[in-house]
């Protein structure tokens, strides 16, 4: 079936560093979509990217969706301690439920 | 506007015992799904439903059931729990475009 990985696992990182978390898929994906957990909370949705090659910022966040739609990425610049938590990934193949990455877990040390 | 909404949010079950985790949502989605969350797996799909009286099976179904009796209502069965059920149990609804999910608050189900 439909596979999502996601590396690293963990990052930690000091505040005003960039943070980078990859997504590979091991089928092509209709779109994916990424998703904020902080510690204690629920997945929130952060973005969907649709289209190969796309590019997507949110403030200090770029997404980015590869252009055989099979990979992303997150960047985040300058972290910040509020930029705690899990982010996910979650690729979909036509009507196909989402598949959810197992997340990259990222501390901020001030 | 409440969202989705999850009860209860926090049990404790023995091996053996059966009960059900509530999910209601009131922004009127078709869409609604079941996770698990344990450490260093992320999130697992349980059950999904597409609309009222449809519901299929997604990664990990095995020890629970679920129902789709209403747009609003999408319950959560364990029909005999096993330790290996413990978890953190998400319900979550989906919009239309750009089809994002929304998530409840979680349940934290512990079986000794």
């Amino acid at each position: 079936g439909q596979q999502v990985m996601q590396i690293p696992q963990y990052q930690h990182v000091q505040e005003g560093e960039d943070f980078t978390t990859y997504c590979n898929s091991s089928t092509t994906l209709s779109n994916i979509q990424w998703y904020k957990q902080r510690p204690g909370g629920h997945p929130v949705f952060l973005i969907q990217l649709v289209k190969s090659g796309e590019v997507k910022k949110q403030k200090r966040l770029t997404f980015q969706f590869g252009e055989a739609k099979k990979n992303s990425s997150l960047h985040i610049t300058a972290t910040q301690t509020t930029d705690v938590g899990t982010y996910f990934c979650a690729g979909r193949r036509g009507n196909t439920p989402l598949v959810f990455g197992k997340g990259t877990r990222l501390s901020v040390i001030a | 506007n409440a969202g989705v909404t999850q009860t209860p949010k926090f049990q404790v079950l023995k091996t053996g015992q059966s009960m059900t985790l509530q999910c209601a949502q009131d922004m009127n989605h078709e869409y609604m799904s079941w996770y698990r969350q344990d450490p260093g797996m992320g999130l697992r799909l349980i059950h999904y439903s597409v609309g009222a009286g449809i519901t299929d099976q997604g990664e990990v179904p095995n020890g629970y059931n679920v129902s789709r009796s209403t747009t609003e209502d999408f319950p959560l069965r364990l029909l005999s729990a096993a330790p290996s059920q413990t978890s953190v149990y998400f319900c979550a609804s989906r919009g239309t475009a750009p089809y994002e999910q929304y998530f409840g608050p979680g349940t934290r189900l512990t079986v000794t």
